[in-house]
């Protein structure tokens, strides 16, 4: 089992710039989440969802498109990349009843 | 919405010492589960412990215990026998199972450091 894929590991954007960033479980969990991490707030969660077709916004959605059309994958679409979105960017998943797994990060940097 | 705080930004321990990190939270709910989760240098998130809520007694994993007073909403975590490799950011985290999504709300986090 790979458990939680993020590609790519390391990114930098030009200001109004679009991207994806790819997430990838293989271990069939119906939950999957979008989270961002800035210094000295903890990681803030983007969108979730709940299965494949379902998702949701969290605290931070603007900005930030989300898609779920198959269980394993889960990508996060920057519309126009702004200078508040550098950050680094976390994907999770997790099964009913569990924690959350956690992928290894995406270091996103917009110029 | 339910909310967790972590009120210690950063702690210290001497090496083979015991150290205790602080985590309240907010909820009107009853169905939840509370985690800790240690970020270490490498940024990896790796889950520490868990605790669910309807269980009384606290859940211990090695040298890393959980006190949970549900009462008054407090789950902290001890570190026995500190070691070098403990040194991390440890993220206080809360799940419900009641509110839609079953989300992971963070508290801000405890930097560790470990003194040799």
């Amino acid at each position: 089992n790979a458990g939680v894929t993020q590609t790519p590991k390391f990114q930098v954007l030009k200001t109004g710039q679009s991207m994806t960033l790819q997430c990838a479980q293989d271990m069939n969990h119906e939950y999957m989440s979008w989270y961002r991490q800035d210094p000295g707030m903890g990681l803030r969660l983007i969108h979730y969802s709940v299965g494949a077709g379902i998702t949701d916004q969290g605290e931070v959605p603007n900005g930030y498109n989300v898609s779920r059309s198959t269980t394993e994958d889960f990508p996060l679409r920057l519309l126009s990349a702004a200078p508040s979105q550098t950050s680094v960017y976390f994907c999770a998943s997790s099964p009913g009843r569990s924690g959350y797994t956690f992928g290894s990060g995406t270091r996103l940097t917009v110029v | 919405a339910q909310t967790v705080t972590q009120s210690q930004p950063e702690m210290s321990v001497q090496e083979a010492e015991t150290v205790t990190l602080s985590c309240t939270y907010d909820t009107s709910e009853s169905d939840y589960y509370l985690f800790w989760y240690k970020q270490p240098p490498s940024r990896q998130m790796i889950l520490v412990i868990r605790q669910e809520a309807y269980k009384q007694q606290n859940a211990t994993e090695n040298r890393f215990s959980v006190n949970f007073q549900k009462a008054a909403k407090s789950f902290s975590l001890k570190i026995s026998d500190s070691q070098l490799g403990d040194a991390a950011m440890y993220f206080c985290a809360y799940r419900s199972f009641e509110t839609s999504g079953s989300r992971l709300t963070f508290g801000e986090g405890t930097q560790l450091t470990v003194n040799p």
